[in-house]
């Protein structure tokens, strides 16, 4: 049963780099797209963007400029890199497992425990 | 692109069915068939319960069903259980670079 573990640090103060990784365990790494995903306090969810085994990457347009979602195949591990951050960044930051059909991944199946991230200066 | 539109809140007695809509536009919902619904207790993990408008994964009851018309989606819960209460999310594939765009969110009250 695939588990995904997701670390990096949760204080960071405005301007600095949010840096975040997520260990994929029980599964193959290949035949699905890995998605970074957040949660504002108190609000709805927001798509950031995600990752295939290959390394092709797909991301929010609101987000785009700041976001960078790289792969490690040998370690199964993806990660997230948000530069620039403001107090609007603060939220909890889930990794996600998106699966779908082969033409196109569209769902989040399997989710990490989430990881809260604090903007403030 | 617009988060997809859901009602703050829905409520029903224990036993009876809740309908939650999720509105988004012919760029989204109106234009694939790859709407997805999340619950989330309080503190919790989003779980998926529906996928591609009206599948269930396994384990999730078959009290929870989903469809789809023009650009409006919607979640069915009959028979509902205390255990339901909760945040209820929906989520479509919009095209243009896999996005992903999810609904405001519906708090669902068993009363």
């Amino acid at each position: 049963q695939v588990q995904l573990q997701q670390w990096g640090a949760g204080l960071l103060k405005p301007s600095e780099t949010l840096a975040l990784t997520c260990g994929v365990f029980g599964e193959s790494f290949s035949g699905y797209y890995w998605s970074w995903i957040r949660q504002p306090p108190g609000t709805g969810l927001e798509w950031i963007g995600e990752i295939n085994h290959s390394g092709t990457t797909y991301y929010n347009p609101s987000l785009k400029s700041r976001v960078i979602i790289s792969v490690d195949t040998s370690k199964k591990q993806f990660s997230l890199k948000l530069t620039s951050v403001t107090a609007a960044d603060t939220a909890v930051y889930y990794c996600a497992r998106v699966s779908g059909t082969p033409s196109q991944f569209s769902y989040m199946d399997v989710w990490g425990k989430g990881t809260t991230v604090t903007v403030s200066s | 692109q617009s988060a997809l539109t859901q009602p703050p809140s829905a409520s029903g007695s224990p036993g009876q069915s809740v309908t939650i809509s999720c509105t988004g536009t012919s760029s989204d919902i109106g234009d694939f068939a790859y709407v997805s619904w999340y619950q989330q207790h309080p503190g919790k993990v989003p779980k998926v319960i529906i996928y591609e408008v009206n599948k269930r994964p396994s384990g999730v009851p078959d009290r929870f069903s989903g469809s789809k018309s023009g650009n409006t989606a919607s979640l069915t819960v009959s028979g509902l259980q205390t255990e339901d209460e909760a945040d209820y999310y929906c989520s479509s594939y919009a095209g243009n670079n896999n996005l992903k765009l999810f609904g405001t969110g519906t708090k669902v009250t068993v009363l």
